[in-house]
């Protein structure tokens, strides 16, 4: 069975530009969430997604959003880009919430 | 965000040494989970524990859910050079932990480096 697959796997941006990252979860799986990774903040959680219905969000701005697809596949975005939202954006899947969760190998964002 | 208590931060690694980490909470936990980390990846799951007291392996690696659900630890044994890596330990807290209800916190990880 297929893991979890994110694209694109690297990204460079500049101030102010906004972002599209792809996550593709393991078939037959239906909950999805997103975390953002930095050396200083370690593994933070952004939002999850199950039956393309947001569950839960993370205490992030309202710039960072995201969506969930009938074939569960999800997307997140991120507009008016800062320096600090350069990090390594990690997509996990799981059958439903609070299952476990199986990580995809992430998009590296740099914002210059 | 709120994160757990994962010791130690790093440590150095001999080739056939045994390697503890582990990982406390102030609120209880759900769930308990390893992850392992290589650089430029994402995180891959090595063990899931699930009730207290569990003690569960996976080849050379150990795992066990707290009695208190309050606490976990791993244990690596005769470690090898492809166990460098960053653990990390994570868990679903049974109630709102820090407005985090439901969502999957993790410790600030654990850097296995080889000694030089």
């Amino acid at each position: 069975k297929a893991g979890v697959t994110q694209t694109p796997r690297y990204l460079i941006k500049t101030r102010g530009q906004q972002v599209t990252l792809s996550c593709s979860p393991i078939s037959g799986h239906r909950s999805v969430s997103w975390y953002q990774q930095t050396p200083g903040q370690g593994l933070q959680f952004l939002f999850e997604y199950f039956s393309e219905t947001q569950r839960n969000k993370g205490n992030f701005p309202g710039r960072f959003s995201g969506r969930q697809f009938s074939n569960s596949r999800s997307e997140m975005n991120v507009s008016t880009l800062e320096l600090g939202d350069s990090a390594l954006y990690l997509c996990a899947s799981s059958t439903g919430p609070k299952e476990t969760q199986y990580f995809g190998p992430g998009t590296r964002l740099l914002v210059l | 965000g709120q994160q757990l208590n994962q010791s130690p931060q790093s440590m150095f690694i001999q080739e056939g040494e045994d390697v503890s980490m582990n990982c406390t909470s102030s609120s209880i936990f759900n769930t308990w989970l390893w992850y392992k980390q290589d650089p430029g990846e994402g995180p891959v799951l090595l063990i899931a524990l699930y009730k207290a007291g569990e003690l569960t392996s996976n080849g050379r690696l150990t795992a066990q859910f707290g009695i208190t659900r309050k606490d976990s630890f791993l244990n690596i044994s005769a470690s090898i050079p492809s166990d460098v890596g960053i653990y990390f330990c994570a868990g679903h807290p049974s109630m709102n932990y820090g407005g985090s209800q439901g969502n999957l916190i993790f410790g600030k990880g654990t850097k296995l480096s080889v000694k030089p």
